[in-house]
C-alpha cells in the first residue's frame, strides 16, 4: 500500500517551454501533497506544499507563478514549471500524506528528472 | 531558525556496523525520520521515532533523545547495496507537518 506515482520520470525539453509534472497516490488518499527539488549531491529542498482544494503555500524563495501547482482531487497533484530555463534543470519528487496515521509519514513518488535545454 | 546536522560522508567495511548521527535544533518537533535515498531515485523510508529510545527493525535501528536534540541511525552487518545516502529529517509544528531536511550522510561500504 501507499503508492505514490510521478509522470513523466524524465523529461527533455527546450528553454522557454512548460513542462508539468504529475503526482498520484494510487492507493490512498493524500489530503497534503509536497513538491521537493534536488540538485545533484544536495538534499531535498521543499518547495511547496498543496492540500486538495486550496492554494499551495510555497516556501520562501520559490516564484509561484513560476511553480503552478494544482491539486484538485485527493489523490492528484501537478507541478507545472513554466518557461522552463536550463537553471531549472533538477531532480523533482513529490510526497503525499493521508490525514489520518500517527506517523505523519510521507511517501514518496520515484522522481522527475527534468532536463532544459 | 530550523537546523539539522549530519555528517556529509562515512566510510565502512562490508560485514561491520556503522552509526550516522544527527542533531537537530527546530522550532517545534513532532517526529524524526530516517530515509534512505540512492543516486537517482527517491528517498525510501527507514524509520520513524517520535519518543525517546531506540527502534530495532532488521539491520537497521534508530535512536532518539528529545532532550538532547540528537538521533542516529545504526546500520549493522553491512552490504554492499547499504552503499546510498541517509537523510534524517524533522517534521516541525504546524498545520502542514513539514519536514525539514538534514543535507544527508553519503555512506560507502567497502568490500
Amino acid at each position: 500500500g501507499a503508492v505514490v506515482s510521478q509522470h513523466p520520470s524524465r523529461v527533455i525539453c527546450k528553454s522557454g517551454t512548460s513542462v508539468k509534472i504529475e503526482c498520484r497516490s494510487l492507493d490512498f488518499q493524500a489530503t497534503t501533497m509536497f513538491w521537493y527539488r534536488q540538485f545533484p549531491k544536495q538534499s531535498l529542498m521543499l518547495m511547496a506544499t498543496s492540500n486538495e482544494g486550496s492554494k499551495a503555500t510555497y516556501e520562501q524563495g520559490v516564484e509561484k507563478d513560476k511553480f503552478l501547482i494544482n491539486h484538485a482531487s485527493l489523490t492528484l497533484s501537478t507541478l507545472t514549471v513554466t518557461s522552463a530555463h536550463p537553471e531549472d534543470s533538477s531532480f523533482y519528487i513529490c510526497s503525499a500524506r493521508t490525514s489520518g496515521g500517527a506517523r505523519n509519514e510521507q511517501f514518496f513518488g520515484p522522481g522527475t528528472r527534468l532536463t532544459v535545454l | 531558525g530550523q537546523n539539522i546536522d549530519q555528517p556529509t560522508e562515512m566510510t565502512a567495511t562490508e560485514g561491520a556496523i556503522v552509526q550516522i548521527n544527527c542533531t537537530y535544533q527546530t522550532s517545534g518537533f513532532n517526529g524524526l525520520f530516517w530515509y534512505q535515498q540512492h543516486a537517482g531515485e527517491a528517498p525510501t523510508f527507514l524509520s520513524y521515532n517520535v519518543l525517546d529510545g531506540l527502534e530495532e527493525k532488521g539491520r537497521f535501528s534508530s535512536f532518539l533523545s528529545r532532550s538532547k536534540g540528537y538521533s542516529y541511525l545504526l546500520l549493522k552487518e553491512l552490504q554492499m547495496k547499504d552503499s546510498a545516502s541517509y537523510l534524517c529529517a524533522v517534521i516541525i509544528a504546524g498545520n502542514n507537518r513539514k519536514l525539514i531536511w538534514g543535507l544527508g550522510t553519503s555512506l560507502a561500504v567497502n568490500p
